[in-house]
């Protein structure tokens, strides 16, 4: 089993919508939450951050993690044909001294 | 800043031979990472220095990969010799801090095709 499972897709929806994109974990201890985006031919970027639980908002983007469940997702709302992209998910903490688990990364993508 | 600067952009050899990727991190960044991207594997993080010193290197995969950082501006990833199944995407990334709030900077990666 991986430590950080994502569905690698492809996502398929119509301009507008609201995106849901998930990630599980298994490990406990992480604490530090990301989300990248990346578009085709180009290196992933940073999306959002949360640290711990709860959710962060920013623009059209909420980050939310849930540590119980050991559970992160991240929504879109309005969904634009520019957000067409591959969304990774990618976490931390401090004894794996920082360094980031990815996800798979899902692929989405939006249709006019 | 233009950002991380990788070069070349795509490469294409001959299995054997030695293949070099160049990196040129942002300036003021103390973290400088190496990743593999393939589709059946995603990202890989390769290496890791931090102030030009390499600090984890327990992602290269075999004695035929190393990397260097001779000073802050510029580091090197060379493989050889390549074998087909090195062909992926490599990444170079830098940061400012080990603390994640400030994010991975990526390069547009070094398409690399060993044939």
């Amino acid at each position: 089993q991986k430590e950080v499972e994502q569905d690698p897709g492809p996502l398929s929806v119509p301009e507008g919508a609201i995106v849901s994109l998930n990630c599980t974990y298994s490990n406990s201890a992480f604490q530090y939450f990301m989300w990248y985006r990346q578009y085709s031919r180009k290196g992933p970027e940073l999306l959002m951050y949360t640290y711990s639980s709860g959710n962060k908002e920013d623009g059209r983007f909420t980050a939310q993690v849930d540590k119980s469940s050991k559970y992160i997702s991240l929504f879109i709302r309005d969904s634009q044909p520019s957000d067409s992209a591959t969304y990774l998910c990618a976490m931390s903490s401090m004894d794996s001294n920082y360094q980031l688990i990815w996800g798979a990364g899902t692929k989405l993508i939006i249709k006019p | 800043d233009a950002g991380v600067i990788q070069s070349p952009r795509h490469e294409v050899t001959e299995m054997g031979q030695e293949v070099t990727l160049r990196c040129k991190p942002i300036s003021g960044h103390d973290y400088l990472f190496w990743y593999r991207q393939t589709m059946m594997r995603g990202l890989e993080l390769l290496i890791y220095f931090n102030n030009n010193v390499p600090i984890d290197d327990s992602g290269m995969p075999e004695d035929r990969f190393s990397a260097k950082m001779p000073n802050a501006s510029f580091s090197t990833l060379k493989i050889q010799p390549s074998e087909p199944r090195d062909s992926a995407v490599y990444f170079c990334a830098s940061s400012l801090s080990a603390e994640q709030s400030y994010g991975y900077t990526f390069g547009s990666g070094t398409r690399l095709t060993v044939v």
